[in-house]
């Protein structure tokens, strides 16, 4: 069955340091991959996709992530986090191959310190 | 940026009601999903509907839930015979087509007392 791992439960950053959160995957083929962020009480916005093509994808609010089919992963960075970067942060992947429901992982809550 | 959009944001109901959750999906998008977030877990799959039926639905969705497109906007979740159980976030989310991302509603928060 597919699922996906979010290994860091909860990360602590300082304002402008890097960003990496870690997601990998097990899935039959190579699925289509999201990332999305949930502000406290608010819904899940899209922060990027990988469907094909370019493995490094860019996002929106300066997020990246780089597809490596050989680790299965697909791993959510940003050069420079801002205090507004707060929130939690879920992978998600869906079956290229038709109208299939996301699985998520169970998500990394960022912190962001001064 | 056209949005999903759900009603209401935080419903309080006792165990045993019924309770009706709303979601407007974006106009032009034609598969629709609720999903739910258990505090503290992860989102978890509920139900898919396409062309007006059911297309695939998980182990959660049992005989207690249902939904509906009554009319051309509006997408919803009923829960017959609410449990303690049901207390979590539910998100409504639509896609436009195959190969196409999920839109998410901001939730509805139902507390169950």
């Amino acid at each position: 069955a597919q699922s996906v791992t979010q290994p860091d439960i909860h990360i602590t950053v300082s304002e402008g340091a890097s960003l990496e959160l870690r997601c990998n995957y097990s899935y039959g083929a190579t699925p289509y991959l999201f990332w999305y962020v949930q502000s406290p009480g608010q819904g899940l916005q899209l922060l990027l996709k990988y469907f094909s093509g370019d493995t490094l994808v860019q996002g929106i609010k300066g997020f990246e992530a780089e597809f490596k089919r050989s680790q299965s992963s697909f791993n959510l960075r940003k050069p420079s986090v801002h205090w507004s970067d707060a929130a939690e942060y879920f992978c998600a992947v869906v079956s290229p191959s038709g109208n299939t429901p996301l699985v998520f992982g169970k998500g990394t809550r960022l912190s962001v310190i001064a | 940026e056209p949005e999903v959009t759900q009603t209401p944001s935080h419903q309080v109901t006792q165990m045993g009601q019924e309770v009706i959750l709303r979601c407007v999906p974006i106009s032009n998008h034609l598969y629709f999903y609720w999903y739910r977030q258990i505090l503290g877990q992860k989102v978890e799959f509920l139900v898919s509907f396409y062309n007006n039926e059911i297309s695939e639905k998980s182990e959660i969705f049992d005989d207690q839930f249902s939904v509906e497109r009554p009319d051309g906007s509006n997408f919803t979740l009923k829960i017959r015979s609410t449990k303690l159980e049901d207390s979590a976030m539910y998100f409504c989310a639509s896609c436009q087509g195959i190969n196409q991302p999920q839109h998410f509603g901001d939730g509805t928060r139902l507390s169950i007392l």
